[in-house]
């Protein structure tokens, strides 16, 4: 089982519609986790950190249920821009020096369409 | 205030070749970790280097190695080169704040390394 785990999509969207992301985590001492997004041919990039209470960075919304082991990001009135590859995040801790290693799921590729 | 560099942006090498890709930190980082990301994959982690000694590791073979100067900067080098170690290569910085916990970690712009 991988230890992040996304659907790949693609998800085709029309314009202004709602999205929404899942993503499972097998790690139940997993610590943090995040959503980075991923434009084409370049590197990560930090959209939104999540938290269990929930967290809403403008059209943005994200959510982790640490019982189900489960987050999930929501896009709402999605924008061209918003086209890119949505990359579910974990990072948790090692034994003996703390963990800065982030375990990325495969990536949840979104095209808007005009 | 310069973000991740990392260099070469491209690199063709041949099966058996050595290869060695520098990173230079974000200003204020000191920790590096280095990522492989296959295409249609997400990154893997193969390395962090903190202090300059490698403190922690992903499941990369020893082919894989890495170093960090004093100035903070890193390289990775991959020895026997495979066809299978064609990927974009990730580097990382962040800044350690206490107990090995770390900010956010802000990613370069890679360098693809295609093998053939």
């Amino acid at each position: 089982r991988k230890e992040v785990e996304q659907d790949p999509g693609p998800f085709n969207v029309p314009e202004g519609a709602t999205v929404a992301f899942n993503c499972t985590y097998s790690n139940s001492a997993s610590q943090s986790f995040f959503w980075y997004r991923q434009d084409c041919r370049k590197e990560p990039k930090l959209l939104m950190s999540v938290y269990s209470s929930g967290n809403e960075d403008g059209r943005f919304t994200a959510q982790l249920n640490r019982a189900s082991q489960y987050i999930s990001l929501l896009i709402r009135d999605s924008k061209l821009s918003d086209s890119a590859t949505y990359l579910c995040v974990v990072r948790g801790w090692a034994s003996n020096f703390g963990n800065e290693k982030l375990t990325f799921g495969t990536g949840t590729r979104l095209t808007i369409i005009p | 205030d310069a973000g991740v560099t990392q260099s070469p942006t491209h690199l063709i090498k041949t099966r058996g070749q050595q290869v060695t890709l520098r990173c230079s930190p974000k200003s204020g980082h000191d920790t590096v970790s280095w990522y492989q990301q296959a295409l249609g994959q997400g990154p893997q982690f193969i390395f962090q280097y903190y202090e300059e000694e490698e403190r922690q590791r992903g499941n990369f073979p020893d082919r894989f190695s890495g170093h960090q100067f004093p100035n903070y900067s890193s390289e990775l080098n991959v020895n026997a080169l495979l066809l299978g170690d064609s990927a974009l290569y990730l580097c990382a910085s962040s800044r350690r704040r206490v107990a090995g916990v770390t900010d956010t970690q802000y990613f370069g712009p890679g360098t693809r390394l295609t093998v053939l």
